[in-house]
């Protein structure tokens, strides 16, 4: 299986921020990688897809790079809402495989 | 509206059985793959298993191979997860999710449902 790994696990920030949270597998999935945001109590929801394309109603603050191995999703400025915790997913093949989760909290 | 609707979970003995249920609607069903993906309590995301559009391709997590089974009925819009000899691990929150249309590799998942909560133990 595809192993997902995620950087940092938590860490704190401030509203109005620049942050990235990166994410590496263990190999090659080019740019079949997607990234979500979930709220304690809620479901995931997705924000990016194939790597950079950001999902119809996502804020464009929210970016994603990255092809191969090294990935990174980017939010530019960070709002109260933001506070969560995000997951990369590869669906490059099965099993599909998640990263373990950056929770991301208030400083 | 895209809606799935999660429905079967419950307390269950270990070693028992559960068929879960996710009824879709709001899209046209028998166009996408479908997947279930879970969540123990205060842990992160799993990837359970996924079916394809006509059933044709599915996967399933090495941690319930061979234990659990999915399946779809594209004339209900349903989608469903046999789990049988279910053990303490398999405690968790357990979501539909909608994947890729037809044959295509897109299987990032969007929409979830709301999930629902399965518990193993005695």
């Amino acid at each position: 299986a595809i192993r997902m790994t995620q950087s940092p696990s938590s860490f704190s920030a401030s509203t109005g921020d620049r942050v990235t949270i990166t994410c590496r597998a263990s190999q090659g999935i080019s740019s079949y990688l997607a990234w979500y945001q979930q709220k304690p109590g809620k479901a995931p929801k997705l924000l990016i897809y194939a790597a950079s394309t950001l999902q119809s109603g996502v804020p464009s603050r929210f970016s994603g790079s990255g092809s191969g191995t090294d990935f990174t999703l980017t939010i530019s400025c960070l709002q109260s809402e933001d506070f969560a915790t995000y997951y990369c997913q590869q669906y490059y093949s099965y099993p599909i495989t998640f990263g373990q989760g950056t929770r991301l909290e208030i400083k | 509206e895209v809606q799935l609707v999660e429905s079967g979970g419950g307390l269950v003995q270990p070693g028992r059985s559960l068929r879960l249920s996710c009824a879709a609607s709001g899209f046209t069903f028998d166009d996408y793959a479908m997947h279930w993906v879970r969540q123990a309590p205060g842990k992160g995301l799993e990837w359970v298993s996924g079916i394809s559009w006509n059933s044709g391709s599915i996967g399933y997590a090495d941690s319930v191979k061979g234990r659990f089974t999915i399946s779809r009925d594209n004339a209900k819009n349903s989608l469903y997860l046999q789990m049988n000899s279910l053990r303490a691990e398999d405690t968790a929150l357990y979501y539909c999710a909608k994947g890729g249309y037809y044959d295509s590799n897109a299987n990032w998942f969007d929409p979830w449902g709301q999930g629902t909560l399965v518990t193993v133990s005695s």
